[in-house]
């Protein structure tokens, strides 16, 4: 079955470490995105990107990194930047970047702080 | 400045009840999206509809509906007959033209229904 998974589902991170996020898609899509939740809020961009070997800020990047070396792998790095880290993330792809462009999420990472 | 309003931040039925998800957004952009996705206990978000501005059909789709007023601009959403499968978190979400590719999302509507 075509779809995005996430791992792991649940993730704890000490003080000052930085932790990774994956994020695989086999839908064969250009674009995929990284979305933090926290509890009684919509979602917030954090990065994107459309092609590989290319990414773009969303609104709350900073503290976060990510690549894509491979189309269908987007990994998320929370750096130790990052002073509240705990929330939902939630990665989606798209066929392309566009704004009438419906998105396919992976069923989310918690990450909390230990 | 919040795009996308969902004012009910939580409601409650009992099954067989219907019941109407509001969403209120706020763009100058002539040419934009909206859409509704369903976030179930798994977490993942599921697509539910899209709709352009240029469309202000009403959509149904088996027990679902969507009234999609430019005048209000609203985008609301009613289930039907609800089932506790439709207990989910909803959320209505504006994509707009100008902004590229951003999707802006409310803060969503919490669901639960009932036996």
């Amino acid at each position: 079955d075509g779809g995005i998974t996430q791992s792991p589902k649940y993730l704890f991170r000490k003080e000052g470490q930085n932790v990774t996020l994956s994020c695989e898609q086999n839908l064969n899509h250009d674009a995929m995105y990284w979305y933090r939740q926290d509890p009684g809020q919509g979602l917030r961009l954090i990065y994107y990107s459309q092609i590989v070997n290319d990414f773009q800020k969303g609104d709350i990047a900073e503290g976060y990194s990510v690549s894509r070396e491979k189309k269908e792998s987007f990994p998320l790095t929370v750096t130790s930047a990052q002073k509240n880290p705990t929330a939902f993330y939630l990665c989606a792809s798209s066929i392309f970047v566009g704004f009438n462009e419906k998105l396919f999420f992976g069923s989310g990472t918690q990450l909390s702080v230990l | 400045a919040q795009k996308v309003t969902q004012a009910q931040t939580e409601i409650s039925v009992v099954e067989k009840e219907d019941v109407t998800l509001d969403c209120v957004y706020e763009t100058r952009d002539t040419t934009y999206y909206l859409f509704w996705y369903k976030q179930p206990p798994s977490g993942e978000l599921v697509f539910l509809i899209r709709r352009n501005s240029f469309d202000e059909q009403n959509e149904i789709s088996g027990r679902y509906s969507w009234n999609f007023q430019k005048s209000t601009s609203s985008f609301n959403f009613t289930i039907t007959a609800s089932q506790v499968v439709d207990s989910a978190v909803y959320f209505c979400a504006l994509s707009e033209e100008d902004s590229g590719y951003a999707l802006n999302f409310g803060k969503g509507t919490s669901l639960l229904v009932t036996p």
